[in-house]
């Protein structure tokens, strides 16, 4: 079964740094562009970042350009977002998605992010 | 940026009803258009692709229509686990923008 596992959320305060990771398993991952997609308490979902198959293409969402990076590892099947310089308006949960057929096909269950003092 | 808007934004539903929602993009996105159903404290899952393609295992009483800026998402007959919020999301061009959601709740 594909899978994606999130972890490394947690509370971070404001202007600090948190590093998430999601591992996939039983898919070609090199294959596959992948996205991180957040979502505020209560709120919607909205696009952070995508990155292609062998890294070398990332693209990101406005509000968080020049401080979260987009990477892969395609040899530990894994996909990273480093955010720097975080916010209270970063305060969400976290998901990773596969890309698909022009689409989001496999998300994983998200780690929820907090930034707080 | 290409924007999403949806509408209704929430709406009351019986078990058995026909449901429709409308999703419009600010600008032509071709059938680049994709629906997820999101359950409370759950991931979203992917129901319909580039407009109308049923994803695997999905059921086949979801259907999605259109092209160009105007895009519906149908359940032919609301079953007891359909309620949800569900999103529409472009991904002709970066930021894959979403729509706003559309809650579905019973009646």
């Amino acid at each position: 079964e594909v899978q994606l596992v999130e972890s490394g959320g947690g509370l971070v305060q404001p202007g600090g740094s948190l590093r998430l990771s999601c591992a996939t398993s039983e898919f070609t991952f090199d294959k596959h562009w992948m996205s991180w997609v957040r979502q505020a308490p209560g709120k919607g979902l909205v696009w952070v970042a995508e990155i292609s198959g062998d890294g070398s293409v990332t693209h990101y969402v406005d509000s968080v350009k020049g401080r979260f990076t987009i990477s892969r590892d395609n040899a530990k099947n894994s996909l990273y977002l480093q955010m720097n310089n975080v916010r209270g308006e970063d305060t969400a949960s976290y998901y990773c998605a596969r890309h698909g057929d022009w689409s989001f096909d496999v998300w994983g269950q998200g780690t929820l992010v907090t930034v707080s003092s | 940026d290409i924007q999403m808007t949806q509408s209704p934004s929430s709406l009351s539903a019986s078990v058995g009803d026909r449901v429709t929602i409308t999703c419009r993009a600010s600008q032509s996105i071709a059938n680049y258009l994709n629906w997820y159903q999101q359950k409370s404290g759950k991931a979203p899952k992917l129901l319909i692709y580039s407009t109308s393609n049923l994803q695997s295992g999905v059921p086949s009483r979801f259907s999605g229509s259109g092209s160009g800026t105007d895009f519906t998402l149908t359940i032919s007959s609301l079953q007891p686990e359909d309620f949800a919020t569900y999103y529409c999301q472009q991904t002709h061009r970066t930021p894959r923008t979403f729509g706003p959601g559309t809650k579905v709740d019973l009646k």
